[in-house]
């Protein structure tokens, strides 16, 4: 079965610093991938979505992903963190039968 | 445009108790989603509904789950009995076309406790 794998379970980063979340699938075939955001008290967001053509794909709010198929991996890149960053970040991927599925989850706090 | 619905955003019962969650998807939003995301966990499909037919309900323990989508548009996600492990959020998503692999878009969710 495929799984979704995030390195990370809590992240902690000061103000401006650059932020790097890994994510790593196991499903082979065509692979459709996600990042969603949480912020505290909202529901999940859509960050950013790779479905096919350039492998860097540019987000809201100046998130990236960058997919790299030899890695199976998909992470996700924002040069410089805002203290409004603090949120738990999901990648998701789809599935040979189409099904979403979630990594585990990485909360970030980014202290002002 | 409005989100995903759903009610109540809270619940609170004891073990062996029945409770229903409702949702009600963006509008004209042809499928439906129900995730189970249990604290510390990323969520997991539960069930999907293709307007009112089911088109997967692999993960759905159905001994004591149960959902409808009667007429396409709102649905209901039951619990019963109900049991401490099932203490989670539970999400809501819908996406609008037929196409199998589409942005999801969740709503808030209702957070469940099982005493």
């Amino acid at each position: 079965a495929q799984s979704v794998s995030q390195h990370n379970h809590h992240v902690i980063l000061s103000e401006a610093a650059s932020l790097e979340l890994g994510c790593n699938y196991s499903y082979g075939g065509t692979v459709n991938l996600f990042w969603y955001v949480q912020y505290p008290g909202q529901h999940l967001q859509l960050l950013l979505k790779y479905f096919s053509g350039d492998p860097l794909v540019k987000g809201i709010k100046g998130f990236e992903a960058e997919f790299i198929k030899s890695k199976f991996s998909f992470n996700l890149r924002k040069p410089s963190v805002q203290w409004s960053d603090t949120a738990e970040y999901f990648c998701a991927a789809f599935n040979a039968g189409n099904m979403l599925t979630f990594g585990g989850g990485t909360r970030l706090m980014v202290k002002p | 445009e409005a989100g995903v619905a759903q009610s109540p955003r809270y619940k609170i019962i004891e073990k062996r108790q029945s409770v229903a969650f409702w949702c009600n998807p963006i509008s004209g939003h042809a499928t439906l989603y129900w995730y189970q995301q249990i604290l510390g966990q990323g969520p997991k499909l539960l069930i999907q509904f293709q307007n009112n037919g089911v088109v997967d309900d692999s993960q759905l323990p159905k001994d004591r789950f149960s959902a409808e989508r009667l007429k396409g548009v709102d649905s209901t996600l039951k619990i019963q009995p109900a049991k401490l492990e099932d203490s989670a959020v539970y999400l809501c998503a819908s996406t609008g076309g037929l196409v199998r692999r589409e942005t999801q878009y969740f709503g808030p969710g209702t957070r469940l406790l099982v005493l």
